[in-house]
């Protein structure tokens, strides 16, 4: 079936550093594909999001880009602050196109410090 | 504009009790999710409704769980008898509709013990 696959956390950067965090999925057909946040004591929000392939997704200073041929959505940022401390969730949504269930990965939780 | 409720935020129960939860999408959304999230783990879905009829529950443990969304409006997820496998928070997401593309907006989740 249809899963996704994130690097295992937690990750610690210094701010201002720069930031990867590696999210691959394994999907039949064109799966939709976003990037979930969470951060401490709140609720899931959309960061991004990226509906078909080579289509890049971007927000707040974080990109990732829809890689079909790699059958990866790794999410980026150039230089972190310590209010990006958070858990990140990659998620796809499987074709069709009908159903938006979301498929998540496992998250990374990423620590900045000052 | 008012987000996804959920109440309660926090229950512990004992094993083989029930237990109720209760979500309020955002207004005008067609499209109600719970999720269930293991700690260390992403959401899984358990239940998918389109208004009031239910899209997709091939994930949710039938023997024990149930989930209904009158009117097409509110939704409650009930767990009867729970198992100490329970524990996890419970999520509701809505959209606009089902479709891939749109946003799902998210709740802050009730948090279940089972002891």
């Amino acid at each position: 079936g249809d899963s996704v696959t994130q690097m295992e956390g937690p990750v610690t950067l210094s701010e201002e550093a720069f930031l990867t965090i590696n999210c691959t999925y394994t999907a039949t057909g064109y799966p939709s594909l976003f990037w979930y946040v969470q951060y401490p004591g709140e609720g899931l929000q959309l960061l991004l999001k990226a509906t078909k392939a080579d289509d890049k997704g971007s927000n707040k200073g974080f990109e990732a880009t829809y890689r079909k041929e790699t059958t990866s959505f790794h999410l980026e940022k150039g230089s972190v602050q310590v209010s990006d401390s958070a858990v990140y969730f990659c998620a796809l949504s499987p074709n069709g196109g009908s159903q938006g269930n979301l498929i998540f990965g496992k998250g990374t939780k990423l620590s900045v410090k000052p | 504009e008012a987000g996804v409720a959920q109440s309660p935020r926090y229950k512990i129960i004992e094993k083989r009790q029930s237990v109720a939860f209760w979500c309020n999408p955002i207004s005008g959304h067609a499209t109600l999710y719970w999720y269930q999230q293991i700690l260390g783990q992403g959401p899984k879905l358990l239940i998918q409704f389109q208004n009031n009829g239910v899209v997709d529950d091939s994930q949710l443990p039938k023997d024990r769980f149930s989930a209904e969304r009158l009117k097409g409006v509110d939704s409650t997820l009930k767990i009867q008898p729970a198992k100490l496998e329970d524990s996890a928070v419970y999520l509701c997401a809505s959209s606009i509709s089902g479709r891939t593309y749109n946003e799902q907006f998210f709740g802050p989740g009730t948090r279940l013990t089972v002891l």
